[in-house]
């Protein structure tokens, strides 16, 4: 079974540009997570979606967001970047068959600086 | 609020050693999972074992061990015969009343040496 995917890779905006970043999770996977990892603050909750709807939410300002669609695909956009935006966003997906045990699996990262 | 403390920055083992990474949590929830992840150079997060709040048993996965000790909210990782390829950051996470969100600890760099 494929892992999860995340694309691009590797992203250079300059400061006030938008991107938008992508997700493909596990094959079956109905949740996708984002999470922010920087080497100040360390790995931060962005927003969790489940079934196209955000069910979560990190202490995130409204520049941060995203969304899912039916085939379980999400996406997040940060709009109006920053320099402190430089980081490693990493995604991963859980089945949530059991609430107990629902392991979040997480894909390679997108690194974003923005200049 | 939950938290997760590891106190270890950075950690040496021998090759073929063992190595415990220590972490310690904090919630008020009496229902929670902790999970250990490695993340290589590359980036990306490898899921290693699970323990689960309800648990008897320590977890175990392949040559990873998990020493829960829930009295003391403690969730060591144990690497046995430790491999040049385990040299990694660690990081210790927690999920408890809110779904698919994980709270992390700050990470241990674990080096394995020759």
């Amino acid at each position: 079974k494929a892992g999860v995917t995340q694309t691009p890779r590797y992203l250079i905006k300059t400061r006030g540009q938008q991107v938008t970043l992508s997700c493909s999770p596990i094959s079956g996977h109905r949740s996708v997570s984002w999470y922010q990892q920087t080497p100040g603050q360390g790995l931060q909750f962005l927003f969790e979606y489940f079934s196209e709807t955000q069910r979560n939410k990190g202490n995130f300002p409204g520049r941060f967001s995203g969304r899912q669609f039916s085939n379980s695909r999400s996406e997040m956009n940060v709009s109006t970047l920053e320099l402190g935006d430089s980081a490693l966003y990493l995604c991963a997906s859980s089945s949530l068959t059991s609430t107990e045990t629902d392991t979040q699996y997480f894909g390679p990262g997108t690194r974003l600086t923005v200049l | 609020a939950q938290k997760i403390t590891q106190t270890q920055p950075g950690m040496f083992v021998q090759e073929k050693e063992a190595v415990t990474l220590d972490c310690t949590y904090d919630t008020s929830d009496p229902s929670y999972g902790l999970f250990w992840y490695k993340q290589p150079s590359s980036g990306e997060m490898i899921f290693l074992i699970y323990q689960g709040s309800y648990d008897q048993q320590n977890a175990t996965e392949g040559r990873y061990s998990l020493n829960f000790q829930k009295a003391r909210k403690s969730a060591n990782l144990v690497i046995s015969a430790s491999q040049l390829g385990d040299s990694a950051m660690y990081f210790c996470a927690m999920r408890d009343t809110t779904p698919s969100k994980l709270t992390f600890g700050t990470g241990t760099r674990l080096q394995v040496t020759l």
